[in-house]
């Protein structure tokens, strides 16, 4: 069983449209995370959220809006597309606050491609 | 802020060479260390971690040690295998940053046969 899941893996899309990315994960965990890796592989946190509520908002364009159903979901939706948004965003999950104690376990990435 | 810095890459090293990858932090408070490994295509898997000064994390002939006096954690394998080639990331975390992880720039790691 995956424990992180993100659909979907691709996504290839025009300028300006508006996207939505899954993530769903089945380890009992009551944080989430949205990260975003560049093409340069540099990785930076966007979101988290611990038992649906928002904890960390990076300086993130409000074009990104995450949205947390429960606490094994978190999606990333994204408006108005822009050529610069396209990368590899990466959901992570840990149980409470990350530590060396509590592991954030990543999903496998959903590369975006704008056109 | 936080922040974590990589020796740049990309590396190359033939099968069985020694590796070290650099990794120097600075924080505010007492962080714990982590690194990361990215597989081709995957997302990252924690392959060690250390919590305080002077320990040692190690996983699959990894290992790196959280040095506070020279704020590094150096990734060190004795021989690489070609299946070790991935990106590598260092990355901390402080209880006053609340959940985040801070990464470095990671490092692309080949090893040819």
């Amino acid at each position: 069983d995956t424990a992180v899941s993100q659909t979907p893996k691709y996504l290839v899309t025009q300028m300006g449209n508006d996207k939505s990315i899954k993530c769903e994960q089945n380890l009992g965990h009551d944080t989430m995370y949205w990260y975003k890796q560049d093409s340069k592989k540099f990785l930076k946190i966007m979101f988290s959220y611990n038992n649906k509520e928002l904890i960390i908002n990076e300086t993130v364009p409000n074009r990104f809006s995450p949205k947390s159903p429960d606490k094994a979901h978190l999606n990333l939706h994204i408006n108005s597309l822009e050529l610069g948004d396209s990368a590899v965003y990466f959901c992570a999950s840990s149980q409470g606050e990350t530590s060396a104690y509590n592991e954030q376990f990543f999903g496998p990435g959903t590369r975006l491609t704008v056109l | 802020g936080d922040s974590v810095t990589q020796m740049e890459g990309p590396v190359t090293l033939s099968e069985e060479a020694f590796l070290t990858i650099n990794c120097t932090y600075t924080a505010t408070g007492y962080p714990s260390l982590f690194w990361y490994v990215q597989y081709p295509g995957e997302g990252l898997q924690l392959l060690l971690k250390a919590t305080k000064a002077d320990d040692k994390g190690s996983n699959k002939g990894f290992e790196a040690t959280y040095r506070k006096e020279t704020t590094s954690f150096h990734l060190e394998k004795g021989s690489v295998q070609v299946s070790d080639s991935a990106v590598y990331f260092c990355a901390l975390t402080e209880k006053t940053s609340g959940s985040r992880l801070t990464f470095g720039e990671g490092t692309q790691l080949t090893v040819n046969p």
